[in-house]
This record gives structure tokens, C-alpha cells and sequence, in this order.
């Protein structure tokens, strides 16, 4: 089974509503993430969090929320959706204990916002 | 400021032959580390290999290494002997801040290899 996974693994959603991506992870880890990727961008921070208590935002924040349910699970919202959201998601989990804290990520969920 | 630098959009190799995918960072952080991850088509995103900033050595893995020159500010991944399989997106990305709390990672715009038979 999967470390980190995502669900859904595709979504499309119109214009104005509001949707959720969950996250999950087996891995024990603290510290998880949410990006997006859109071509020719590589890989943007949305929401970062530390632990269940602490959640930080990232490079691009604005229009989305999270929510860290417990260590394992991290939730990004979007409110009102809106087409240029359109973009891969993923969520990333690592370990501070580990000295590279390399960052292990989730399949990614695909996102048209219609 | 851009902070991770990937010049090469596309690259071509032929399957057997090692090839060079460039990145070149900036960062005033004397504690920093560096990670490769392939993305093929599939999508998801795969953890290559990591260098540290203090590292002495250049890291390996299998058929992957890295080029780390720190005073040029560059970590190349090296991949000897292609495969058809290696063809995918590379990103290349720096974790910076870890010691003094200001974490922070960045990745570069990618490179897409394709592998030729």
C-alpha cells in the first residue's frame, strides 16, 4: 500500500464551488504539505504543516484552506474554485528526525476547474 | 529572485549513453540541501538522491549522481547508461532554513529527458 495517498485522483468541478482534497499518510511523518504544479512551474507550496497545531502558509495561499485532521491527515480546501486553480495537486509528507528530510509525496490529484 | 535554475526545457540522449541535467541555486543559507525527484508521465513524483550542503562527497545512487560544485552554486544530476524508462520530467529543488526555522522548499521548472532507442 501507498505511504501518502490522495484522494480524489481526478476532479472536475465548475466554477464557485467548493471542493476538498484529502491527504493521507502511513509514514508517521510530522510535517506535510500541499503544492501545485502547473506546467512550466515546477512545484509551488500551498499550506505547510509542522504538526496538527501548526499550519503555515506558502508561496501561494490565497483561495485555499487546510485542515490537519490528525498527524496523518491534511486537507486542502478551495472555497470557491475557480479555472485558473486548474493545475496537479500534491500532498508531500517528511520527517524532522531525518537529516536530509527529503520530502516523499502523494500520486498528485488532477483538478479542472470548469 | 529565481533560486533554483533548470536552463534545459528538453533533452535528448541515446539509451545507453550518460547524460547531464543542469541546476544552479542561490541561497545565502550556509545549512541547505539538495534533492533531485523524477516525475514521469504517470505523475507521480519520485525522491532520486540528496545532497547536503556540507556534505564532502558527491552523492550516489545506483545510476544516479549528483555534480555538486558548491562554490558555483550548481548540483548536477548525472545518469550513466540511459534507459528507455528514464524518460520523464526532472525537477530539481532545494530545502533551505531547516536550522533557523525559516523552512522553506523550492523547486526548479523542470527538465523533460527523453530517452532514445
Amino acid at each position: 500500500d501507498a505511504d501518502v495517498t490522495q484522494t480524489p485522483r481526478n476532479r472536475i468541478t465548475k466554477t464557485g464551488k467548493r471542493i476538498m482534497l484529502e491527504c493521507s499518510q502511513t509514514k508517521g511523518h510530522d510535517r506535510m504539505y500541499w503544492y501545485r504544479q502547473d506546467p512550466g512551474l515546477g512545484l509551488r507550496l500551498i499550506y505547510y504543516s509542522f504538526d496538527v497545531k501548526d499550519i503555515n502558509k506558502g508561496e501561494i495561499s490565497d483561495g485555499y484552506s487546510v485542515s490537519r485532521q490528525a498527524q496523518a491527515k491534511f486537507s486542502l480546501s478551495l472555497e470557491s474554485a475557480i479555472p485558473n486553480q486548474t493545475a496537479l495537486y500534491f500532498c508531500a509528507t517528511s520527517d524532522p528526525a531525518d537529516s536530509q528530510e527529503t520530502q516523499y509525496f502523494g500520486p498528485g490529484t488532477r483538478l479542472l476547474v470548469l | 529572485a529565481q533560486k533554483i535554475t533548470q536552463t534545459q526545457p528538453g533533452m535528448f540522449v541515446q539509451e545507453k549513453e550518460a547524460v547531464t541535467l543542469d541546476c544552479t541555486y542561490d541561497t545565502s543559507d550556509p545549512s541547505y540541501g539538495l534533492f533531485w525527484y523524477k516525475q514521469p508521465s504517470s505523475g507521480e513524483m519520485i525522491f532520486l538522491i540528496y545532497q547536503g550542503s556540507y556534505d564532502q562527497q558527491n552523492a550516489t545512487e545506483g545510476r544516479y549522481s549528483l555534480n555538486f560544485q558548491k562554490a558555483r552554486k550548481s548540483a548536477n544530476l548525472v545518469i550513466s547508461a540511459s534507459q528507455l524508462g528514464d524518460s520523464a520530467m526532472y525537477f530539481c529543488a532545494m530545502r533551505e532554513g531547516r536550522n533557523t526555522g525559516g523552512f522553506k522548499t523550492i523547486f526548479g521548472a523542470g527538465t523533460r529527458l527523453f530517452v532514445k532507442a
